[in-house]
């Protein structure tokens, strides 16, 4: 089952504009992690922020999360055409046994308009 | 440093057939997890692999099974395939267990994927 849910679904924007993505989940994390995914190639790992941080930033990259409110956005300032691909939320929840689960959303898919 | 490399990298099957993938983690990562990826249901954790064990498991049928090698590398295997197992298979390593922060970031490192579709 889906831990994390991405909104939008889509997104459309001109270059050089940001881009926000939001993501919700629903039980405790131990970290949330963002991943791009070009057109059906694998997943690249892009920022990780612990259950304990706020606020984490890489390059034009700037990840928040609201542990109270079960939630994480990712920005991404500057936009540029090569950005143009799916992202992906994932959260690390404890699954038992001293062992965690990375669970992923169904994605953002972002296009930049060059 | 190589990647993870998964092959096939594509395969067409058909129902009732079965199929192995294989995955060579990044030299090093004792972590191994499969993922399916279809547009429907997206990204589904089918099972992780740690030290030839198997530590972690989705919600998928028996018909889908995995191993570990004792050099890491991993297959997965999909027995009596249906045509609803078309999808992309990614493999993914790391360093440690799934989310585990303790000695590394805690990220995934994926392969390119193996996409297979069942006719």
């Amino acid at each position: 089952s889906q831990q994390g849910e991405e909104d939008p679904q889509a997104l459309s924007i001109q270059e050089g504009e940001n881009a926000t993505m939001n993501c919700s989940y629903k039980t405790s994390i131990n970290n949330l992690q963002w991943y791009r995914q070009n057109s059906g190639r694998g997943l690249v790992h892009l920022i990780l922020i612990r259950s304990n941080e706020r606020e984490k930033h890489s390059g034009r990259l700037r990840v928040t999360l609201d542990t109270s409110k079960k939630s994480s956005s990712l920005l991404i300032t500057a936009s540029r055409a090569a950005d143009t691909a799916s992202y992906f939320c994932a959260t690390a929840a404890y699954s038992g046994a001293g062992s965690y689960q990375l669970t992923f959303g169904k994605g953002t898919k972002l296009s930049v308009i060059p | 440093k190589a990647g993870v490399t998964q092959t096939p990298r594509y395969l067409i099957k058909t129902r009732g057939q079965q199929v192995t993938l294989s995955c060579s983690p990044i030299s090093g990562h004792r972590s191994v997890s499969w993922y399916q990826q279809t547009p429907g249901q997206g990204l589904q954790f089918l099972f992780e692999y740690f030290s030839e064990t198997q530590r972690n498991k989705g919600n998928f049928p028996g018909r889908f099974s995995g191993r570990q090698f004792s050099n890491s590398r991993s297959e997965m295997n999909v027995s009596t395939l249906e045509l609803g197992d078309s999808a992309l298979y990614l493999c993914a390593s790391s360093l440690d267990r799934q989310g585990a922060l303790t000695k590394n970031t805690g990220e995934l490192f994926f392969g390119e994927g193996s996409r297979l579709t069942v006719l």
